[in-house]
């Protein structure tokens, strides 16, 4: 079954970068993309962006362009998300999730990672 | 893109039927029949609960059903239980291969 496994929590001091890892497994990796969301505590959801594992395309949503970067590495079926420039308002929690794609039809963010707690403070 | 608009609760009575609107513009809501709905209950991951706008993925309850009209789309939770205590949230396509979320909506079952 598919599975999305992220990196553990971090905490950041205002300024620095941090790489979140999800580490994916039970289908072929590079036949589907990546996107990433962030919910702030007691907020909503935000999506972040999106990246293709078959050929590294990506697309990033407005607010975070500049900041972040989104990568895969397919000898390990990883997705890494970067942010940089960090500031105390980027303290979310940061999923990974995976579209299931039946041809016909896709289910949008079907599959989640566990979700990874990046606390940003001085 | 601004996130979409939901109201913040929304509460019922066992049995009740209630419903969650979501509120876009002619860019993401209004433009595509790519509208979803999540449920998350707290420290859990959302869930899928609605599709292409009213279709559910299965094993999903037949009492979730949802519908569009022009910017905004509407999530009905009918025969409400205690299980449907969660938040839920909205998600639109916004177009070249962008997405936006709703604000969120908790629902209380009294």
């Amino acid at each position: 079954q598919v599975r999305l496994v992220q990196s553990g929590a971090q905490v950041k001091k205002p300024g620095a970068s941090v790489k979140v890892s999800c580490k994916a497994s039970g289908y072929r990796f590079t036949d589907s993309g990546m996107s990433w969301v962030r919910q702030a505590p007691g907020q909503g959801l935000e999506w972040m962006g999106w990246i293709s594992a078959h050929n590294g395309n990506t697309y990033y949503g407005q607010k975070l362009q500049g900041r972040l970067s989104m990568t895969t590495d397919t000898s390990t079926d990883t997705a890494y998300l970067e942010l940089k420039s960090l500031r105390p308002d980027d303290t979310a929690v940061y999923y990974c999730t995976r579209d299931e794609d039946f041809g016909d039809h896709i289910l949008p963010f079907q599959f989640w990672g566990q979700g990874t707690l990046v606390t940003v403070s001085s | 893109q601004s996130a979409l608009t939901q109201p913040a609760s929304v509460s019922g009575s066992p049995g009740q039927s209630i419903t969650i609107s979501c509120t876009g513009t002619s860019s993401d809501v209004g433009s595509f029949n790519l509208v979803s709905w999540y449920q998350q209950y707290p420290g859990q991951a959302p869930k899928l609960i609605i599709y292409e706008v009213t279709k559910r993925p299965s094993g999903v309850s037949h009492r979730f059903s949802a519908s569009k009209s022009d910017n905004t789309a509407s999530l009905t939770i009918s025969g409400l239980q205690a299980q449907d205590e969660a938040d839920y949230f909205c998600c639109a396509y916004a177009g070249r291969s962008t997405y936006v979320f709703g604000t969120g909506t908790t629902v209380t079952v009294l």
